[in-house]
């Protein structure tokens, strides 16, 4: 059963600073992962995906990296804005079913100090 | 930018009344899903749609939740009866196939009082 993993839960950050968020999975058969912004009492925003075959993701000021051999992927954060500050969430779709299945991480809270 | 819609943005409801949350996916979605977000948890999957045939239900609670995508096009969750426990946002995103991303709408906030 494939168990998706965040760490931290939580990360305080002055402005202006570059951090990594960690996301880890236990069953390296996916389609591929995909990182999401929630802001407070809204709904998820896409912000990459990495398809299984690939092993980064550039969007601006983000970053995305895939290791499946490991069970990891981590975003990247260049130059932290309080704008930045939400909770951010990774969501692996397996491929070991005739469907597919989508597993989400419990999120990293961030919170980005002017 | 196309965007999946759903409605209402918030319900409050009493307990054992009955509530029903509506979404209307991106145009050419075929897969649409239904997720339940407890507050500080990520998304858990209540039911997965492939066009108008349900492919995963195992996490919705069968006895009181509902849910239909009759022309494979819009969808409907229905909660009957709604218990204290049920508080939550109710998530739904669609997606072209496998090999792409979601994208989720706004979401309802049901709060059960």
């Amino acid at each position: 059963k494939q168990e998706v993993t965040q760490i931290p839960a939580a990360l305080s950050v002055p402005e202006g600073e570059n951090l990594v968020l960690n996301c880890s999975f236990t069953d390296s058969a996916i389609y591929n992962l995909q990182w999401f912004r929630q802001d407070p009492g809204k709904g998820l925003t896409s912000l990459l995906l990495i398809q299984s075959s690939q092993r980064e993701q550039t969007s601006g000021r983000l970053n995305a990296s895939l290791d499946k051999s490991s069970g990891r992927s981590t975003l990247y954060i260049a130059a932290s804005q309080p704008g930045d500050s939400a909770t951010y969430l990774c969501a692996v779709r397996g491929r070991k079913t005739s469907y597919d299945k989508v597993i989400f991480g419990p999120g990293t809270s961030l919170s980005v100090i002017p | 930018e196309a965007e999946v819609a759903q409605s209402p943005r918030y319900k409050i409801t009493e307990k054992s009344q009955a509530v029903a949350f509506w979404c209307d996916p991106i145009s050419g979605h075929a897969t649409l899903y239904w997720y339940r977000q407890i507050l500080g948890q990520g998304p858990e999957l209540l039911v997965q749609f492939q066009d108008e045939s349900v492919v995963d239900d195992s996490q919705l609670p069968k006895d009181r939740f509902s849910a239909e995508r009759l022309k494979g096009v819009d969808s409907t969750l229905k909660i009957q009866p709604a218990e204290l426990g049920d508080s939550a946002m109710y998530l739904c995103a669609s997606a072209p196939g496998r090999s792409y991303g979601y994208t989720f709408g706004s979401g309802t906030r049901l709060t059960v009082v």
